[in-house]
């Protein structure tokens, strides 16, 4: 059973516009979140966390917002550039533990100039 | 540059042949990762280690061996009796314990021929 879903495989916004990818989780003991993005044939690359006790986090044009009571985090760009196309994964894990990362299946994101 | 080192980054194998992907990292890092990726899916944990000499079983481990004989590196061998061995293999490590993002090598693409 998946413990993160990512139920948008894809998402195609206009360059400058904002782009929001959404994460659910099932398991109430994860309390640290992540996203990467990835390009084909390579490694993904971490870009932004948030811990539990926060329910917002922002770096740059990124900012990730997790709504405990519904288990479900969100990862917002703005603006959003042709660069940022890519495959966006969220993880999950149990932060205080050795537990390693759970993953989703991804969004594919598509930046249109 | 520290980081993490997957070789080789395209690998053939025969069907009933075992195969040994490389990874190492210059990071300090405690904690290592095997994950595979399948087109359509998330990374799957193959095995993890946070700790030299010491290793677990991810959520597909069948059919996979490691080994962790050195804090720098942990090889994975993919062996005859997994039944579907052609994948992007990724490699991650990170420091021990929770509230830390992973750092994800360059992958290995593995085909059976």
């Amino acid at each position: 059973d998946q413990q993160v879903k990512q139920n948008s495989p894809s998402l195609s916004v206009q360059e400058g516009r904002i782009s929001i990818l959404n994460c659910d989780y099932t398991n109430s003991m994860f309390d640290y979140f992540l996203w990467y993005k990835k390009y084909p044939a390579e490694g993904p690359t971490f870009l932004i966390s948030i811990s539990s006790i926060k329910d917002k986090n922002e770096d740059g044009r990124f900012t990730v917002f997790l709504n405990k009571s519904a288990k479900h985090l969100s990862l917002h760009i703005v603006p959003s550039q042709p660069g940022d196309s890519a495959v966006y994964f969220c993880a999950a894990n149990y932060g205080g533990s050795q537990g390693n990362l759970i993953f989703g299946k991804g969004t594919k994101l598509s930046v249109k100039p | 540059d520290g980081g993490i080192t997957q070789s080789p980054k395209y690998l053939f194998r025969k069907e009933g042949q075992n195969v040994t992907l490389s990874c190492e990292q210059n990071l300090n890092h405690d904690a290592m990762y095997w994950y595979r990726q399948d087109p359509g899916q998330g990374l799957r944990l193959i095995y993890y280690s946070q700790i030299v000499n010491d290793f677990q079983k991810g959520d597909i481990a069948e059919g996979y061996s490691v080994s962790r004989e050195k804090k720098e590196s942990f090889p994975l061998t993919v062996t005859s009796a997994q039944k579907n061995p052609t994948a992007f293999y990724l490699c991650a490590s990170s420091t021990k314990g929770g509230y830390t993002e992973a750092f994800f090598g360059q992958g290995t693409r593995l085909t059976v021929v």
